[in-house]
C-alpha cells in the first residue's frame, strides 16, 4: 500500500505566480489535512478536507490560499500571487477516519525568489 | 486545545533506553495523548496513542501517570534512525478536533 504521495518534491516560484501543492492520500482515505511548517518553527494546520467538502479551513489565510479535494484525483493546495513568506514545507497528511491516526507524505519544499 | 509541556532537547546514546517526558495538566477526560516524530527533512510519523493505560507497539511504549497529567514516550533501545523531534499532543476523541496541534517538541539527539 503506498503511502501518502506530494509532487512537486520542490517548487520554486517567483513572487506573484501560483504555486499548486498536490497529494494523494493513501488508499482508502477519504480524510485529507494540509499543514505547513515555516523554516525553524512548528507545523501549523491549514485546512482539513473529506472529498468534496472542507471541513475546517480555521488555518488558512484568509487571502490567496485555497484547497480542494474533488472526488476524483488528488487534493490540491493553490497559493494565488506568491510572496516570499510564504516559502515553506507543506504537508499533507490522509487518514481513513477523523480521529485515526494521520499518516504524512514526505512534503513540498516551496521557495519563492 | 490543552496545552502539552516538553523538555526542549534530549540526549542519549546508541542501544541505551530513553524516556521522553510530556506534562499536559489541563488534560480532560476525553483527551487522547498522542506522540508523533518528524526525522530530518520527513514529514510527521505517528509513534503511539494511549487514554488510560500504558501501550505497547512495535516502536515504542507509553507510560501514563495515573492522574493522567504527564507521560512519558519510552524507547528501549534508541537507535541513530530515531533522531528526531517528537511531539507529545492532545487531541479529543469527537468530531470537530481532527487537526493535531503541534507544539514545538523535544529534539532528540542519539549519540553513537
Amino acid at each position: 500500500n503506498a503511502g501518502v504521495m506530494q509532487n512537486p518534491r520542490h517548487l520554486v516560484r517567483r513572487r506573484g505566480q501560483e504555486a499548486r501543492l498536490r497529494c494523494s492520500p493513501m488508499k482508502g482515505h477519504s480524510h485529507v489535512y494540509w499543514y505547513r511548517q515555516l523554516p525553524e518553527e512548528g507545523l501549523k494546520f491549514m485546512v482539513y478536507l473529506q472529498k468534496e467538502n472542507i471541513i475546517d479551513e480555521s488555518g488558512m489565510p484568509k487571502e490567496r490560499f485555497s484547497a480542494e479535494f474533488p472526488k476524483e484525483g488528488p487534493s490540491i493546495l493553490r497559493i494565488q500571487q506568491v510572496v516570499r513568506g510564504d516559502s515553506a514545507a507543506y504537508f499533507c497528511a490522509s487518514s481513513p477516519l477523523p480521529t485515526y491516526e494521520q499518516y504524512f507524505g514526505p512534503g513540498t519544499r516551496l521557495t519563492v525568489t | 486545545d490543552a496545552k502539552t509541556t516538553q523538555p526542549n532537547s534530549m540526549e542519549s546514546n546508541e542501544e541505551e533506553p530513553v524516556h521522553l517526558p510530556c506534562n499536559h495538566s489541563t488534560i480532560s477526560g476525553t483527551d487522547y495523548i498522542h506522540w508523533y516524530r518528524q526525522l530530518p527533512s520527513q514529514g510527521p510519523e505517528y509513534v503511539i496513542h494511549g487514554l488510560t493505560s500504558n501501550v505497547n507497539n512495535r516502536m515504542a511504549s507509553l507510560a501514563i501517570a495515573e492522574d493522567r497529567k504527564s507521560s512519558t514516550l519510552i524507547l528501549h533501545r534508541a537507535t541513530l534512525r530515531d533522531a528526531a523531534v517528537y511531539y507529545c499532543i492532545l487531541r479529543k476523541d469527537q468530531g470537530g478536533s481532527e487537526k493535531l496541534v503541534f507544539g514545538k517538541g523535544t529534539k532528540l539527539t542519539v549519540n553513537p
